[in-house]
């Protein structure tokens, strides 16, 4: 696969803007998908999750985006806030319709401008 | 707690010595995943356990890597004649498993130094 590197992608955005984040996944049999957040120095934190038989699932101030057709997959969170600044990871799994192992993306780190 | 916790939380050792990082899911989770992160990186996948089922040890990068879960619940991952590529923050994670929920919950992780 590609490597990114040392320096992940980075997204920078206003306070009280929308963020996008977006996510290429690699395997057309995964059946679920997971965004994360990772502040520094901390393990990721659960997001939100959407299964493959959705194309849209909304949270509070997020929502995800899947399309099977590219295996593309977007976090969008609203108004975004300076506690919103971290690394945010897609992770796919579910192979087959069984629980697999989840597979992780390389990430986007997301900071927020005051 | 009932989070998942890992132990130690950082470790230095010399290069050539082997360690020994343990992670204790959150109680009822039969699935559990190690991963590596290395500074500024992803996550790289190393190991999944779920339930009775053989592990997936498709991601562990060389021999010297080894995991074991014991009884369903505790895991430990070895590694041996630690080599300084394999600093890293090494995280565990665990889920209800098939038919209980996939949201995987992450510890703190151990962040290792090999020097």
């Amino acid at each position: 696969g590609e490597s990114v590197g040392l320096h992940l992608p980075t997204l920078s955005v206003q306070e009280g803007d929308n963020s996008i984040i977006n996510c290429a996944y690699s395997n057309s049999a995964s059946d679920y998908f997971i965004w994360y957040k990772q502040e520094s120095g901390k393990g990721p934190q659960f997001i939100i999750d959407i299964r493959s038989n959705m194309d849209k699932r909304q949270g509070q101030r997020v929502t995800v985006l899947l399309n099977k057709t590219v295996k593309h997959l977007s976090l969008q969170i609203a108004a975004t806030q300076p506690g919103d600044s971290a690394v945010y990871f897609c992770a796919e799994g579910g192979y087959g319709g069984s629980q697999g192992n989840l597979i992780f993306g390389k990430g986007t780190k997301l900071s927020v401008k005051p | 707690g009932a989070g998942v916790s890992q132990s130690p939380s950082n470790k230095v050792t010399e290069k050539g010595k082997d360690v020994e990082l343990r992670c204790d899911p959150i109680s009822g989770h039969t699935a559990l995943y190690w991963y590596r992160q290395s500074l500024g990186q992803g996550l790289e996948f190393l190991i999944y356990f779920q339930g009775n089922s053989a592990p997936d040890k498709s991601g562990l990068p060389s021999d010297r890597f080894s995991a074991e879960r014991t009884g369903g619940s505790v895991s430990t991952l070895t590694i041996q004649r630690t080599q300084q590529e394999d600093s890293a923050v090494y995280l565990c994670a665990s889920s209800p498993g098939v038919g209980g929920g996939f949201e995987a919950f992450f510890g703190q992780g151990t962040r290792l130094t090999v020097v």
